[in-house]
């Protein structure tokens, strides 16, 4: 299996602009987990889906945060607009039986 | 309340032993975990212990728990500069597959 896949791997973009954070989680993992990082607040966890449907969304900073699952291969995290403190790594993770395998990652940076 | 710590920072030299310290809040965590990032990556498992042990080794890593004052240690031995990443240990949620993570540990192996 190839792993956690996430797209784009590097975004930058003007603040304003909407911003589509794309996951591919492992075949046949049920959980998959949306976490934020930066220097400032360590790994954060922004929402997390089980058999596609959203169970936590407490860690979503804000109505400007969306974020779905359509079917099981296959997530989104949107922004819009986005703003220059959006600016941080994006992780995906999925798991089955509590291992979490992340993805290497979206670098957002809003000017 | 879900709270997980760290220290920033922890430097060794080769071949020394390091040991990087973590508190947890929830006494109903079910499983800990330690995950190492290294740049530019995502996070991987390095090793995870079931909240009813008291320690557990796979080679050069022990990890330690004292589940009274909710406190997970990591000990490396004979530390490599290859060991050099951000260290996270993360605490599932009792009944989901949720991690808390804490704020990480930069080990800095010096040669």
């Amino acid at each position: 299996d190839a792993g956690v896949i996430q797209s784009p791997r590097h975004e930058v973009t003007e603040m304003g602009q909407e911003v589509t954070l794309r996951c591919k989680p492992i075949s046949g993992h049920d959980y998959l987990f949306w976490y934020r990082q930066t220097m400032m607040r360590g790994l954060e966890l922004l929402i997390y889906f089980n058999n596609n449907v959203p169970i936590d969304d407490s860690g979503m900073p804000e109505d400007r945060f969306s974020a779905k699952m359509p079917n099981a291969s296959f997530s989104t995290l949107k922004i819009q607009p986005s703003e220059p403190r959006d600016s941080a790594v994006y992780f995906c993770a999925s798991t089955q039986d509590g291992e979490l395998f992340f993805g290497e990652g979206s670098r957002l940076t809003v000017l | 309340g879900e709270d997980v710590e760290q220290s920033l920072f922890l430097s060794v030299r080769e071949g020394d032993s390091s040991v990087i310290n973590c508190t947890y809040t929830d006494s109903s965590s079910t499983y800990l975990y330690w995950y190492k990032q290294e740049p530019g990556a995502g996070l991987q498992l390095l090793t995870y212990i079931f909240s009813n042990m008291d320690m557990k080794q796979d080679q050069r890593l022990t990890v330690l728990l004292n589940k009274k004052d909710k406190h997970l240690s990591l000990r490396i031995a004979d530390t490599q500069t290859g060991d050099s990443a951000i260290y996270f240990c993360a605490e599932s949620m009792a009944a989901t597959n949720k991690l808390i993570f804490g704020t990480g540990t930069l080990l800095a192996v010096q040669p």
